[in-house]
């Protein structure tokens, strides 16, 4: 089945011990994002691959950082967490770049707790 | 970059009645207008898309317009039925996607 798939789904952590939220697609995109949703702010984009070792900042980088070492997954790794990352976080894969009108697909989301 | 605001924040309708969710956008170069569906507690997917060459497009009971003049493009739900009840997402996007805030839709019976 082609999917998203990130884990965890669920996660309570402490200020500033670090994480790692996993991400991994199945049907060969090229590119990948990570999405934080927050009530009322809808989907803010974190970060962007556009190939393996390609990445570049959205619109909220800020306490975060990625890698794309293999085209299937893209990890988004939060070095010191604070409480403000507390967000329902997504994952989501597209084969094309959003300019070719292209369908992104969203892993299942993380919900993190930093307290 | 590019802003996209979405309208209404929350939408509460009859069974059977119709749904209309407006956005904006303010960067021209965007060319393509997907809306997604969040049901509670999943993931967003794909419902219908427009690309900035078409005006108007509909799939069942569900139907986006897009005006470029304008900036603006909506998502039309007609006979709406309580598995319609989700939140709505816009999106505009050229050289990446900028979602809108979301419409929390609900659907009384």
């Amino acid at each position: 089945e082609a999917q998203v798939t990130q884990n965890p789904r669920y996660l309570i952590t402490v200020t500033g011990k670090k994480l790692t939220v996993t991400c991994s697609q199945n049907m060969n995109h090229e590119y990948m994002s990570w999405y934080r949703q927050d009530p009322g702010l809808g989907l803010r984009q974190i970060y962007y691959s556009m190939n393996v070792e390609v990445t570049d900042k959205g619109d909220v980088p800020e306490g975060y950082k990625v890698s794309r070492k293999e085209k299937r997954n893209f990890p988004l790794i939060l070095e010191s967490p604070s409480p403000n990352q507390t967000s329902l976080y997504f994952c989501a894969s597209s084969p094309r770049p959003a300019f070719l009108n292209t369908e992104a697909f969203f892993g299942q989301g993380t919900r993190l707790t930093v307290v | 970059g590019e802003n996209v605001e979405q309208h209404p924040s929350t939408l509460s309708v009859q069974e059977g009645d119709s749904a209309v969710i407006k956005c904006t956008y303010s960067d021209s170069a965007s060319n393509y207008f997907p809306w997604y569906k969040q049901e509670l507690g999943k993931r967003p997917q794909l419902i219908i898309d427009i690309r900035s060459n078409v005006g108007e497009k509909k799939d069942q009971r569900i139907a986006v317009t897009l005006n470029k003049t304008a900036k603006h493009f909506s998502l039309h739900i007609t006979e709406t039925q309580p598995e319609d009840s989700a939140v709505y997402f816009c999106a505009a996007s050229f050289n990446k996607f900028y979602f809108g805030s979301g419409t929390k839709l609900n659907v009384k019976p």
